[in-house]
């Protein structure tokens, strides 16, 4: 069975810190690491990852894929009240390119 | 424009109730999705529609049954739901090479809608 683990499962910091989230995996058949960031509703969309070593950035928010230690991080540096949410990880394998398995998520909480 | 709306963002209803609950998207994506998503815990995938088939059925119970009337629109249709039913309906869509309906050969990323919070009482 496919397996996400996400930690910490949660993290208070202070604004300006800068914080690192990891998420491994056990899938057979590895396609793809998607991150989402979920504040009172939707996921919402932040990387997909599909190659190793390839670090992926949009603004303070950066994400790297190892596959070969079957992991990924999500770093956000400068951190903003703003970004209090949980952070999914979620992976793609086997035959079906459809299928997302999440991690239980990390909860992080930033206060000014 | 990355949008998929989903209605009614708020929905109560009985045990005997039928309700249906609506998702748009108008990105040409030809996947859609519908997930559940309790409290404190990451969604959990019910359906996939592809091309307007049905794809995945993660052996949902028969009471909900989704439809997919054309390419921007999926419904979930809703009967004889229970109170452990109650949850974060969240739809969301991906795109799809042409031809690889069934069993897609490119991971793309989905896109959810902000969801419909349903209670069963």
């Amino acid at each position: 069975e496919d397996k996400v683990v996400q930690s910490p499962l949660s993290l208070v910091v202070h604004e300006g810190d800068t914080v690192t989230l990891n998420c491994s995996y056990e899938v057979t058949n590895f396609r793809s690491l998607l991150w989402y960031k979920q504040e009172k509703k939707a996921p919402t969309f932040l990387f997909m990852l599909t190659s190793s070593g390839i670090e992926k950035k949009s603004g303070r928010l950066s994400s790297i894929l190892d596959k070969k230690e079957l992991f990924s991080i999500l770093n956000i540096t400068a951190t903003q009240t703003g970004d209090s949410a949980i952070y999914l990880c979620a992976v793609t394998s086997g035959g079906s390119n459809y299928k997302l398995t999440f991690g239980k998520g990390t909860l992080l909480t930033v206060n000014p | 424009d990355t949008e998929v709306t989903q209605t009614p963002k708020h929905l109560v209803m009985g045990m005997t109730n039928k309700k249906s609950l609506k998702c748009e998207q108008h990105m040409g994506h030809r996947a859609m999705y519908w997930y559940k998503q309790k409290a404190k815990k990451p969604p959990e995938l019910m359906f996939v529609y592809s091309y307007e088939k049905l794809s995945i059925n993660e052996s949902v119970p028969s009471r909900f049954s989704p439809e997919c009337p054309n390419s921007s629109l999926l419904n979930l249709h809703l009967h004889a739901l229970q109170p452990e039913d109650s949850a974060l309906y969240l739809c969301a869509s991906s795109q799809v090479l042409p031809g690889q309906g069934l069993r897609p050969t490119a991971p793309y990323e989905q896109y959810f809608g902000p969801g419909t919070r349903l209670t069963v009482t």
